[in-house]
């Protein structure tokens, strides 16, 4: 069965870090890009980041350019995201989510993980 | 960055079709997908590339994209066809983006 399994969300304070983490099962995770994409409580999806199934090409929101860092294991079949400088406009459900395939261009996210929450607040 | 726009929501009668929009720029010359979310699940892929539907999604599930219009067109809307939808479109300098989402209420 193809499955995602996110974890690492928590309680953080502004400014603070955290690193969230994927992991695959049921399909080759290298062939494969990945996402992350979030949502803010109430509110839609709001993609992250997105990475080629090599990890040679990484894209990001604006809204977290320069403070989040994509990346992945495919050896341990997992994916990363690290967040630094957390704000509270940060805060959501964290999902990790696969390509349908590695064109270097999202055609379809087709499986998604359950999330992991994330909540920055002092 | 490219922006693509969705009504916020949509009402339809149960068995009737219910049609919801996504404009953006030259959208036809875009790959676009739509997703299903019910309340506390995760998103789920119920079309790509315009028009094609994943393994499980029933056929009154349909795509089309022409101009700056995508459309995603379920027929005999069920109750269970109830949720939020999102458009989702690749540009090469902006990345993945999501439409607002569309609430489908059937009533």
């Amino acid at each position: 069965e193809v499955q995602l399994l996110e974890s690492g969300g928590g309680l953080v304070q502004p400014g603070g870090s955290l690193r969230l983490s994927c992991t695959a099962s049921g399909f080759m995770f290298s062939n494969y890009a990945m996402s992350w994409v979030r949502q803010a409580p109430g509110k839609g999806l709001e993609w992250v980041s997105y990475i080629t199934g090599s990890g040679g090409r990484t894209y990001y929101a604006d809204s977290v350019k320069g403070r989040f860092t994509i990346s992945r294991d495919n050896f341990k079949n997992r994916l990363s995201l690290q967040m630094n400088s957390l704000r509270a406009e940060d805060t959501a459900v964290y999902y990790c989510a696969k390509d349908r395939n590695d064109y270097g261009d999202s055609r379809g996210l087709d499986v998604w993980g359950q999330g992991t929450t994330v909540t920055v607040s002092s | 960055s490219y922006e693509v726009i969705q009504p916020p929501s949509v009402s339809v009668s149960p068995g009737q079709t219910a049609s919801i929009t996504c404009s953006g720029d030259y959208l036809d010359n875009r790959y676009v997908c739509w997703y299903q979310q019910r309340p506390g699940q995760s998103p789920l892929l119920v079309i790509y590339q315009h028009y094609k539907r994943p393994s499980g999604i029933p056929e009154r599930f349909s795509g089309s994209n022409s101009g700056d219009t995508a459309t995603l067109t379920i027929s005999g809307t069920q109750a269970t066809d109830e949720a939020d939808y999102y458009c989702q479109a690749w540009d090469s300098s902006t990345g993945v983006v999501f439409g607002g989402g569309t609430k489908l209420t059937v009533l």
